[in-house]
């Protein structure tokens, strides 16, 4: 499996944007990026996921690099519901149903 | 749309007994589901995937016979913990994926096992 590397943690403020990095130097052609998280005490849920163009959707937004060697999450606003472990995970797209490979991902503290 | 359910959400049971946990999509059929473990502070770590109307797929390093995996129904995979210990308490968590698309996996709330 292509492997991600994100930050451990980082720290914004109420209010404020957020950019969540991920990079993946190894990504083939075929693989989709997807974002999870997962609040305290809770299964993960699904944020957002892309190919190659950014992508945006009710929860946040994706912008991709042109090499699509790292990727960017954005929170545009942030609430403190926000504060969750961020998972940048590869899947490839021509596989069907295929488990997800969990690294540590980024723990997003939101301050008041 | 797209519902995952776990039952139970807590479980304490006592060293050397066995532990039930149902995963069920409420409103989509998933012909593959998840099974995940997560240690407190950890990542989650994939157990096995289970596969409707087949055996399940065990990662490496997991125990076929000990953590028992069925998957009867298309809405339906349930996880038995056999003879739990207390190294075995940890945070369980399903996933499960439409059958038409398989692009997004839909997560449960998770079932909290803590063995005496």
């Amino acid at each position: 499996d292509a492997k991600t590397t994100q930050p451990n943690s980082m720290e914004s403020n109420e209010e404020e944007p957020v950019h969540l990095p991920c990079n993946h130097s190894t990504i083939s052609g075929t693989d989709y990026i997807h974002w999870y998280r997962q609040l305290p005490s809770q299964g993960p849920e699904y944020v957002i996921h892309g190919l190659t163009s950014n992508v945006n959707n009710r929860m946040a937004s994706l912008a991709i690099a042109e090499d699509r060697k790292s990727s960017t999450l954005i929170l545009h606003r942030a609430t403190l519901r926000d504060a969750a472990v961020y998972y940048c995970i590869l899947k490839n797209g021509f596989q069907g149903a295929q488990k997800l490979v969990f690294g540590q991902g980024t723990r997003l503290t939101i301050n008041p | 749309g797209a519902v995952v359910s776990q039952h139970p959400s807590r479980v304490i049971c006592k060293s050397g007994t066995s532990v039930k946990i149902e995963c069920r999509s409420l409103d989509f059929q998933a012909t593959t589901m998840f099974w995940y473990r997560q240690f407190p502070k950890k990542s989650l770590m994939l157990m096995a995937t289970s596969n409707e109307g087949s055996k399940a797929t065990y990662e490496q390093g997991v125990e076929k016979d000990k953590f028992l995996i069925n998957h009867a129904s298309l809405t339906l995979s349930t996880l038995t913990v056999t003879s739990a210990h207390p190294e075995d308490s940890s945070f369980y968590i399903c996933s499960a994926v439409p059958g038409t698309t398989g692009d997004t996996q839909y997560f449960g709330p998770g079932t909290r096992l803590t063995v005496l």
